[in-house]
Order: C-alpha cells, then structure tokens, then sequence
C-alpha cells in the first residue's frame, strides 16, 4: 500500500523560508520512473503544481515560482523536501505531496494528507 | 492562475447525469496530452477518479466516466448519488509552461 504524509510548520512569518517534508511508503525514489511532486492549493482556491523530483535525481519546477522552490529527496528515508523562499501571505495554502510515475503516467496517485501552511507575522 | 477552465459549478438530482467540462488550449489538451480527473470531498485532499482520459482506478464506479476530444475534455457523471457531492479538477500537461496543470475547478451539488 503506497502512502505519503507531509510535515511542516504550521506557521511561518513573511519573508521567511518554508520547508515541508514528504514522508512516504511502499514505493521507493529509487526504482525506475517513480516521482514524487508538491501541489498547493490555497483556501477555497484551485490546485497549484509546485515542483517533482524523479528517480534518477531530475528536477522540474513551476514555471512561476522557479526561483523560489527547491526539491530534493533522501532515498534511503523515503523522503523528499520542498522549500521556498521569501513566503508571503499570498502562500498561504494546502501543501500536498503526491506520486506520479514516468512513461507518461502523468498523473497524481495517491496524495498525502495535505499540510496547512498560514503565513503571517 | 489556472490553465484548464471549468464551470463553476453543476447540479442535479439524484439518479440524473452530469457533465463537468475542461476547456483547454493547443499547448495542453490541444497537443494530445492525457486528461484526468480527481474528485475532492470536503475537507480531504483530491483522489484520482479518472486517468489517460478515459480510464477509471479499481474501486471507481463505472457511474463515472472520461472523454477528450480537441482541445477539452468532459466528466459524466451518471446515476448521480448524495456521496458525489465534491470539488472535481481536470489536470494535464502544458508543453509551453513545461508543466502539470489544473482545472479552475467544478462544485457538483446533489439537489
């Protein structure tokens, strides 16, 4: 059973750094073709793709939020990390992690939990 | 700022059949990349419901169904139940935002 959790802060002030962890089980990062992507969705708002990592280490971010986003992946922990920069109100969201797989299996399946970030001073 | 556009929202009874559509462009829908569809229940995180346009997961009702055709792509839901009332999103891929990218979403209310 494939499953993925994510952790973060539950608050983080403007201007500040947020990271927010996938934790996830039975798939691992290290077999061919697995990924694993962030979405955000803000409150009462429509989905967002953030970024993905891939198996063999590849990197793809949101055309828009590029500069901000950094995704990265410890295998032997089945765990991947997002963090973006200079968090502003307008952040504020959902952060959810979720398993797609290459061969253009494009789609997310399954999703975590999803974690509330708010962000305000 | 989202890509595909749906309907805000749709509605009818119970036992009647809806449609969700998913407006596209020639960079996404338009450029033959798959179309699938996620249902989110209040207060949960999205579930595929429908993946590479027309295909259902195991433990997805067969009241559920996918079409693309050009540059959009459609939802029906048949036989309409009080337990689809949901959020549902379109996602595909955009070749000139080399990305994933999601519907504006849909509210189904079960009258």
């Amino acid at each position: 059973q494939v499953t993925l959790k994510e952790s973060g802060p539950a608050l983080v002030k403007p201007t500040q750094t947020l990271t927010v962890t996938c934790s996830f089980s039975g798939f691992s990062l290290s077999t061919s073709g697995m990924r694993v992507n962030w979405i955000r969705q803000p409150p009462g708002k429509a989905l967002e793709w953030l970024a993905r990592i891939d198996w063999d280490d590849d990197k793809f971010y949101s055309t828009s939020l590029k500069t901000r986003l950094t995704i990265s992946k410890d295998t032997s922990k089945n765990k991947v990390v997002l963090t973006m920069t200079n968090m502003d109100p307008v952040d504020t969201a959902t952060y959810y992690c979720a398993r797609s797989a290459g061969g253009g299996y494009n789609w997310f399946d399954p999703w975590g939990q999803g974690t509330l970030v708010t962000v305000s001073s | 700022q989202s890509v595909l556009t749906q309907p805000p929202s749709v509605s009818g009874a119970p036992g009647q059949r809806v449609t969700i559509s998913c407006s596209g462009s020639s960079s996404n829908i338009g450029a033959g990349y798959d179309v699938h569809w996620y249902q989110q229940l209040p207060g949960t995180a999205p579930k595929l419901l429908i993946f590479g346009n027309i295909n259902r997961p195991s433990g997805v009702p067969d009241r559920f169904s996918g079409s693309k055709s050009g540059t959009s792509a459609s939802l029906a839901i048949t036989g309409l139940q009080a337990e689809d009332e949901a959020e549902y999103y379109c996602q595909s891929y955009d070749s000139s935002l080399s990305g994933y990218v999601f519907g504006t979403g849909t509210k189904v209310t079960v009258l």
